[in-house]
C-alpha cells in the first residue's frame, strides 16, 4: 500500500523512554523524510537523507536521530531529550531529492504516558 | 529557510459552490508547490502541484495558480462535493519542502 510501511502504528512511551519508529520502503526512492505532525501546525521536518549514509536536520530535529544505513530503511529513534514527543510522525520518500513527489507512510502515533 | 503560510485554518461550503485556499511564501528560491490532501486518518496525498516556471495548472475540478512576484499560490476547487472534505496542505521548497498549517475543508450537503 503506497510502498513506504511504518512500523508501529500506534506506541506508547514512559518518559525517559527512547523509542524507534521504522521506516521502510520498496520504491527504489533515493530521498527520505520524517515529519511530526501536530494539530494546527501542519507538517514539520524533523529529518532528511538524500542518499544513503547520509542526512540532514530539518527544523525541528533537537531531541531526535535517524541512520540511512540501507536505501529502503530510515528509522527515526525518538529520544528522552525530546520534551514534547507526543505526536503523529509520517514518514515519506521521494525519488530524488528536491522539487519531487512525496510518497507518505501511513504514520505512527506516539503517545507518552 | 522556507515558511510557507495558509489561509484560511477552516473553511466551509456548500456542495456545488467553490473553495479557494491561499498561501504565502518567503524564500525566492523555492521552485516547487505542491498541494496534498489528507482525509481522517489517512496519509497526505498528492492532488496537484506546479513548478516555478508556469503560472497555472488544471486537472479536472482542481486548479493551482502561481504568482512568483508576490511570493503566493493557491488552491481552486471547483464545484465542490462531499468528498472534497479533508484538510489540504500546501508546501513550497526546492531540496526539501515546508509545509503550511493546513486548512480544513468541509463541504455541506
Amino acid at each position: 500500500d503506497g510502498g513506504i510501511t511504518q512500523s508501529p502504528k500506534y506506541l506508547f512511551r514512559k518518559e525517559g523512554q527512547n523509542v524507534t519508529l521504522s521506516c521502510e520502503q520498496n520504491l527504489n526512492h533515493d530521498a527520505m523524510y520524517w515529519y511530526r505532525q501536530d494539530p494546527g501546525q501542519g507538517l514539520r521536518l524533523i529529518y532528511y537523507s538524500q542518499i544513503v549514509n547520509d542526512f540532514q536536520k530539518g527544523d525541528i530535529a533537537e531531541g531526535y536521530s535517524v541512520s540511512r544505513e540501507k536505501k529502503e530503511s530510515f528509522p527515526l529513534t525518538v529520544t528522552s531529550a525530546q520534551k514534547n514527543p507526543t505526536a503523529f510522525y509520517l514518514c515519506a520518500s521521494s525519488g530524488v531529492a528536491g522539487a519531487n513527489v512525496l510518497t507518505f507512510g501511513a504514520g505512527s502515533r506516539l503517545t507518552v504516558l | 529557510g522556507e515558511n510557507v503560510e495558509q489561509h484560511p485554518s477552516t473553511l466551509s461550503v456548500q456542495e456545488g459552490d467553490s473553495a479557494v485556499i491561499k498561501c504565502t511564501y518567503s524564500d525566492s528560491a523555492s521552485n516547487y508547490f505542491p498541494w496534498y490532501k489528507q482525509e481522517l486518518g489517512k496519509r497526505p496525498q498528492l492532488i496537484i502541484d506546479i513548478r516555478s516556471n508556469v503560472g497555472e495548472k488544471k486537472d479536472q475540478r482542481i486548479a493551482v495558480t502561481l504568482n512568483k512576484t508576490a511570493k503566493h499560490f493557491s488552491l481552486h476547487i471547483t464545484e465542490t462535493q462531499p468528498e472534497d472534505s479533508a484538510v489540504y496542505f500546501c508546501a513550497g521548497g526546492d531540496y526539501k519542502l515546508s509545509f503550511g498549517a493546513g486548512t480544513t475543508v468541509t463541504v455541506r450537503a
